[in-house]
């Protein structure tokens, strides 16, 4: 049962225009969603984060949304730049503190 | 502040052998810290909750007897895998949390190779 569901396993985009990563989740218990960048052999890196009682986060090139009624929240960055170029996992968190994962989305900005 | 440290990051071991991770909290305390495990292309898959000076709880599926979890202090948690097979091979990955509920930080993995 994938509570946590990134259906783009892929994403590319061009240099200073918009990325959007979405991410579905079906436990409606779940009361703070993160998302996270991750390079190969190494652990996440924090990326930014939304509590249930908002529907926007934002932080610099990145922002965050989130549409309790739809159970679905998305990433935007921009403007992307290479740099940005790796796998993204949302997470949401419930009870216990513990972090589901989606399968992650992995992003190419081309130059 | 909020660092996690992970040891070993890469290990070889052979079919049988156990092999044992370290994750430890530098400069707060964890009570309680969790455990994953990622197969290359896949998400990252919860397996355990570990709490300081308690029984780890470990998510449906994970065998309990062949992933020891031991949560001895606020600082430190170790993952053994015991009698490690081919299929054990993966990245596992300790995340703590820290002040408060919210903030998660996590170590920067172990890639397990069992020959």
């Amino acid at each position: 049962d994938q509570q946590v569901k990134q259906n783009s396993p892929s994403l590319s985009v061009q240099e200073g225009r918009i990325s959007i990563l979405n991410c579905d989740y079906t436990n409606s218990m779940f009361d703070y969603f993160l998302w996270y960048k991750k390079y190969p052999a190494e652990g996440p890196t924090f990326l930014i984060s939304i509590s249930s009682i908002k529907d926007k986060n934002e932080d610099g090139r990145f922002t965050v949304f989130l549409n309790k009624s739809a159970k679905h929240l998305s990433l935007h960055i921009v403007p992307s730049q290479p740099g940005d170029s790796a796998v993204y996992f949302c997470a949401a968190s419930g009870a216990g503190g513990k972090l589901i994962f989606g399968q992650g989305t992995e992003l190419s900005v081309k130059p | 502040g909020a660092v996690v440290s992970q040891h070993p990051s890469w290990v070889i071991c052979k079919s049988g052998t156990s092999v044992k991770i370290e994750c430890r909290s530098l400069d707060f305390q964890a009570t309680t810290m969790f455990w994953y495990r990622q197969f290359p292309k896949q998400s990252l898959m919860l397996m355990a909750t570990s709490n300081e000076g308690s029984k780890a709880t470990y998510e449906q599926g994970v065998e309990k007897d062949k992933f020891l979890i031991n949560h001895a202090s606020l600082t430190l948690s170790t993952l053994t895998v015991t009698s490690a097979h081919p299929e054990d091979s993966s990245f596992y990955i300790c995340s703590a949390i820290w002040e408060g509920w919210y903030g998660y930080t996590f170590g920067s993995g172990t890639r397990l190779t069992v020959v």
